[in-house]
């Protein structure tokens, strides 16, 4: 069955350490993954997919085929970057299946 | 302004009564939407729409019908509430031949059945 796993419910660190916001999927063709993002009385909104290659926000995120994984990662985090992380899959489908987030808290 | 726009934000109400979410994008996408989420899991698609008169079940199975009689709007029905149909529910919008994956969201509607 085609799932995405996020195993972290809340990641909790402080202003300026590193964070990496963990996703894998389960799907043996060709996937393509995505990152979205909710803040605080936001909605939910696309943060970066892993074909563009982008860096968004300082995030960036490698698709890794051989550990079905979409990690999301930022070298230093920054307190307006507190929010929701989803991580989101495409495949044969075209449909989008989400994880079930991640609380991203970077403390001060 | 474009936008995709859910009502109401919030709504309460008793079992076996008749309701109706609604959702309406001003941004001319022919893609919608209709996912739901319990608190602390992931997002559902339950309905999905590629255009006027053109409706299909998502991946997970609901008790709720959905309509598409005009390109903009996408309203969501259940005939009876009940208690497990509790949830937020959210509507998204894409283009056809847009950003491959890239929805845009409605504020969602977080219903409670009593």
């Amino acid at each position: 069955a085609q799932r995405v796993t996020q195993p972290e419910k809340l990641l909790s660190v402080f202003k300026g350490a590193p964070v990496e916001l963990k996703c894998n999927y389960s799907y043996s063709g060709s996937p393509e993954l995505f990152w979205y993002v909710q803040y605080s009385r936001q909605r939910l909104q696309l943060l970066l997919r892993h074909i563009s290659r982008e860096s968004i926000k300082g995030f960036t995120a490698d698709l890794n085929k051989g550990e079905t994984s979409f990690h999301l990662k930022k070298p230093f985090a920054q307190e307006e970057d507190s929010a929701m992380y989803y991580c989101a899959f495409s495949g044969n489908t075209g449909k989008l299946i989400f994880g079930q987030g991640t609380t991203l808290q970077v403390k001060p | 302004e474009a936008d995709i726009y859910q009502t109401p934000r919030y709504l309460v109400i008793g079992t076996g009564k008749k309701i109706t979410l609604e959702c309406s994008q001003t941004m001319g996408h022919d893609k919608m939407y209709w996912y739901q989420q319990d608190p602390g899991m992931e997002l559902h698609l339950i309905h999905y729409s590629y255009g006027v008169n053109s409706t299909e079940k998502g991946d997970l199975s609901s008790e709720s019908t959905v309509s598409r009689i005009r390109t903009e709007h996408f309203p969501l029905t259940l005939e009876s509430a009940r208690p497990s149909h509790t949830s937020q529910y959210l509507c998204a919008s894409s283009e056809i031949g847009g950003v491959r994956g890239k929805l845009f969201f409605g504020s969602g509607t977080q219903l409670s059945v009593l």
